[in-house]
């Protein structure tokens, strides 16, 4: 069975700081790779997607992310950290076939300092 | 397009209380889901919907009911509410093609007591 690691569950950041998340899956075939934040109260927004291709992937808000194989690997980065990216981002990996499901990370909570 | 909706927001239930979780989504996907999430933790399925009439369960099941009747409806049945589900709810949808990243509601938290 699939499974995601995020083992970073608090990261505080000053604003205008580099941000790099860190998720670790562990898929048996091809992974279809999801960044997701949830903002406080609210529902979960898609940041970006990996299928296949380009290994460095472009998101929304300026995030990106890089698949490396080799290090079973999909972390999120952001050059430079806005007072809105306070959140909580999970890492998820995609079924892909059958039913499709995501098998999510637990979660790591971004604190962004002024 | 409303996208993925949920109702209600919020419901406090008593222990053994039943009530149905609504969710509808007007973007024609085939696939919905519902899941749960509890503090601290990443979201766990419960059940999904492959078509209208195709239902089949996730990783945590017990104490659920669903069913498909249309494609744009998916409502999540608790009966005799636990205080074990007390949580919050997210109900998401895809569509079938490649690209297939899943669009969530925006959720219900539901506490039993």
């Amino acid at each position: 069975a699939q499974s995601v690691t995020q083992p970073d569950i608090h990261i505080t950041v000053s604003e205008g700081a580099s941000l790099e998340l860190r998720c670790n899956y562990s898929y048996g075939a091809t992974p279809y790779l999801f960044w997701y934040v949830q903002s406080p109260g609210q529902g979960l927004q898609l940041l970006l997607k990996y299928f296949s291709g380009d290994t460095l992937v472009q998101g929304i808000k300026g995030f990106e992310a890089e698949f490396k194989r080799s290090q079973s690997s999909f972390n999120l980065r952001k050059p430079s950290v806005h007072w809105s990216d306070a959140a909580e981002y999970f890492c998820a990996v995609g079924e892909g076939t059958g039913r499709r499901a995501l098998t999510f990370g637990s979660g790591t909570r971004l604190q962004v300092q002024p | 397009n409303a996208g993925v909706t949920q109702t209600p927001k919020f419901r406090i239930l008593k222990i053994g209380q039943s009530m149905t979780l609504q969710c509808a989504q007007d973007m024609n996907h085939n696939y919905m889901y519902w899941y749960r999430q509890d503090p601290g933790m990443g979201l766990k399925l419960i059940y999904y919907s492959v078509g209208a009439g195709i239902t089949d369960k996730g990783e945590v099941p017990n104490g659920y009911n669903v069913s498909r009747s249309t494609t744009e409806d998916f409502p999540l049945r608790l009966e005799l509410a636990a205080p074990s589900q007390t949580s919050v709810y997210f109900c998401a949808s895809s569509y079938s093609g490649q690209g297939y990243e899943q669009y969530f509601g925006p959720g219900t938290r539901l506490t039993v007591t």
